[in-house]
């Protein structure tokens, strides 16, 4: 079974340009997560979907983030313009489950998108 | 906000030794429990879970949840140097009906031959 892919893996940009990351989950997940993780910190939750629809994006900073996940499958995460502390991984992660569903409800994450905003 | 808290460490630990990990949440509803492995530069990886207070042995992972203290923690024995990585606890937290993880910022341990 292919895992969750993540593209690309490394993006530099300076301040104020714009900037895509594309996650494919894996086969048959209804929910994907979209996490940043600065370094030292944990991964924070941007934004969830369940098949095409949010289900949470109350920490998206909806001003310069946005996501969509188009027939339910495929995501692409975009920030327009970036900032010096939009320096982050960016990890991409599906579960079989839907958000409400299964005591296990485990994530699989992918390789990450490692981004430096100048 | 509900929060998860560890201790950034770093944690070293001898080979062979005992390596505990602690965390604590503030969410008393709080129900799943879990613990991800990251190694440097890598994603995290789902290495157990725990939903039921006591001790769940995993080989050599011992997770342990203490419901009444908001407590959970991983131990690992005999620990070896490719033990060496940050680990992540999250809780799932309902937000407007749907679940969700909260993860603390990770503890990193270091295992020395």
């Amino acid at each position: 079974e292919a895992g969750v892919a993540q593209s690309p893996r490394y993006k530099i940009i300076e301040k104020r340009q714009s900037v895509a990351f594309w996650c494919n989950p894996i086969s048959g997940h209804a929910t994907l997560y979209w996490y940043q993780q600065i370094l030292g910190q944990g991964p924070k939750l941007l934004i969830q979907f369940q098949n095409n629809g949010v289900v949470d994006d109350s920490q998206l900073p909806k001003d310069r983030f946005s996501a969509e996940r188009l027939k339910g499958v495929d995501s692409t995460l975009k920030i327009q313009p970036a900032k010096l502390e939009d320096s982050a991984v960016y990890l991409c992660a599906s579960s079989p489950t839907g958000p409400l569903g299964g005591s296990g409800n485990e994530q699989f994450f992918g390789p990450g998108t490692r981004l430096t905003v100048l | 906000q509900k929060e998860v808290e560890q201790n950034s460490g770093p944690l070293s630990v001898p080979e062979g030794a005992i390596a505990s990990l602690n965390c604590t949440y503030s969410d008393r509803g709080s129900q799943s429990f879990f613990w991800y492995r990251q190694y440097s530069g890598k994603s995290p990886e789902l290495i157990m879970s725990i939903y039921s207070n006591g001790d769940k042995e995993d080989g050599r992972f011992t997770a342990q949840l203490n419901k009444a203290s908001q407590y959970v923690s991983l131990l690992i024995r005999d620990s070896q140097p490719s033990d060496s990585a940050t680990y992540l606890c999250a809780v799932r937290a309902i937000s407007g009906g749907y679940n969700k993880l909260i993860f603390g910022a990770g503890t990193r341990l270091a295992v020395h031959p």
